[in-house]
């Protein structure tokens, strides 16, 4: 059973640019969560993906978009890049089946640095 | 507004002791709680959990305890050992809501041998 993997592992853009990030999730493993983790602060909750549906998004701007896939890999897409987006993202899968009551495993994460 | 409180940024702990880890949350719908261990260049490792409808959850080592009155819970390392030195998050989620997740901000741990 393989774990849940991103890519790229760390990423430089400048301000204004497009950047899409990639994450696999778990086998088994239908609901894909992506965060969004600062210097020094905990992962903050962007948006999740249940069966190809967003299910839920935080307080992000409409320029952090997702996908998810038929084979529940998934997408994160940010436009406009700004400087305050540099910061690892984290991906994270579950199996949708406790609902909601059900433990994330997170994947290794990207690195985004924008200048 | 920060639902999920870490209020201790570092603790430093003997090997062989115990180590208390403290969280506090403010938003009472919270029903699921979860630790994780962060090492560097690496993504958060599942811990332990525990759901409101429980006071404590153990798994060899690590054991959490949840005081829903007092909005309170915390994780015991018995014995601490210098593996364990990471980073540990708190997270709570309200199951409801799909099962987003909210953190708080870490308590570096550092286990001396």
């Amino acid at each position: 059973e393989t774990g849940v993997t991103q890519s790229p592992t760390h990423l430089i853009k400048t301000r204004g640019q497009q950047v899409t990030l990639r994450c696999s999730s778990q086998s088994g493993h239908n609901t894909v969560s992506w965060y969004q983790q600062a210097l020094g602060q905990g992962p903050q909750f962007i948006f999740q993906y249940y069966r190809e549906e967003e299910n839920g998004r935080g307080n992000f701007p409409p320029r952090f978009s997702g996908l998810q896939f038929p084979n529940y890999s998934s997408e994160l897409n940010v436009n406009a890049l700004e400087l305050d987006d540099s910061a690892l993202y984290l991906c994270a899968s579950s199996t949708g089946l406790a609902g909601g009551l059900e433990t994330q495993y997170f994947g290794p994460g990207t690195r985004l640095l924008v200048l | 507004d920060q639902q999920v409180k870490q209020n201790s940024p570092s603790l430093s702990v003997q090997e062989g002791r115990i180590s208390i880890l403290n969280c506090d949350y403010t938003n009472s719908m919270f029903d699921y709680f979860l630790w994780y261990k962060k090492y560097p260049a690496e993504g958060p490792t599942f811990l332990i959990s525990i759901s409101s409808i429980k006071d404590k959850n153990e798994d060899g080592r690590f054991t959490v305890f949840l005081n829903k009155s007092a909005k309170h819970l915390s994780l015991h390392i018995v014995p601490s050992q210098p593996g364990d030195s990471a980073v540990y998050f708190c997270a709570a989620s309200v199951g409801e809501y799909g099962n987003k997740l909210v953190f708080g901000a870490g308590t570096i741990l550092r286990v001396k041998s």
